[in-house]
């Protein structure tokens, strides 16, 4: 079976920091592009990162320098390292994979991870 | 890019028909995806490169449109699809952007 599973959410203090892991199986994860989403609560999902499969990541310009991406593909794993948190960084994060080409869309998603920001 | 869903919620009856619109704020062509999302649960793809319909998503749900405006049509609500749609432009791959979302409840 196909599946992502993401760990590694909890409560942190602003400023702090957090990493997030995914774990992959049912598929060669080393050939898929894949992503992190979140969702705040009541809102909207939002891209928070990319990663090829060559290793080049890419960020929106709300977490550039504060999030980092990367994979282990030895061990099916993706994580998003998050630094100097901020409340507006609380909400559900999700990995999702993204076949190729790239216009398929995120076909595979796991069940998500809870970040919640605060003192 | 922007998208910009309408509208961002409605209320329909199950045996309607249900549309849902999509425009980008500059041309994407057919890079266009829609997903469904159940509340507590992660999105799920219904239909890529703005028409294509992913594998195993019935054939109730259609997308069509290409440049800015697209559409998600619904031919007959049922029970289970109540639920809050996205649309999401790849033109811009890596770098992705979702609509805000548009909800459908139960009339």
């Amino acid at each position: 079976e196909v599946q992502l599973v993401e760990s590694g959410g909890g409560l942190v203090q602003p400023g702090g920091s957090l990493r997030l892991s995914c774990a992959a199986s049912g598929f060669t994860f080393s050939s898929y592009d894949m992503h992190w989403v979140r969702q705040a609560t009541g809102k909207g999902l939002e891209w928070v990162s990319a990663i090829g499969t060559a290793g080049d990541t890419y960020y929106p310009g709300s977490v550039k320098g504060r999030f980092t991406i990367s994979r282990e593909n030895a061990k099916n794993s993706l994580y998003l390292q998050m630094n100097s948190l901020r409340a507006g960084d609380t909400a559900v994060y999700y990995c999702a994979r993204a076949p190729s080409p790239y216009y398929y869309g995120m076909d595979v998603w796991g069940q998500g991870t809870t970040v919640t920001v605060s003192s | 890019i922007q998208l910009t869903q309408s509208p961002s919620s409605l209320s329909a009856s199950v045996g309607d028909r249900v549309t849902i619109t999509c425009r980008a704020s500059q041309g994407i062509s057919s890079y266009l995806a829609w997903y469904q999302q159940k509340p507590g649960k992660a999105p799920k793809l219904l239909i890529y490169a703005a028409s294509t319909l992913q594998s195993g998503v019935p054939s109730r749900f259609s997308g069509s449109g290409s440049g800015t405006d697209f559409t998600l049509t619904i031919s007959s609500l049922q029970p289970e699809d109540f639920a809050t749609y996205y649309c999401q432009q790849l033109n811009s791959y890596p770098r992705l952007t979702f609509g805000g979302g548009t909800k459908v409840e139960i009339k």
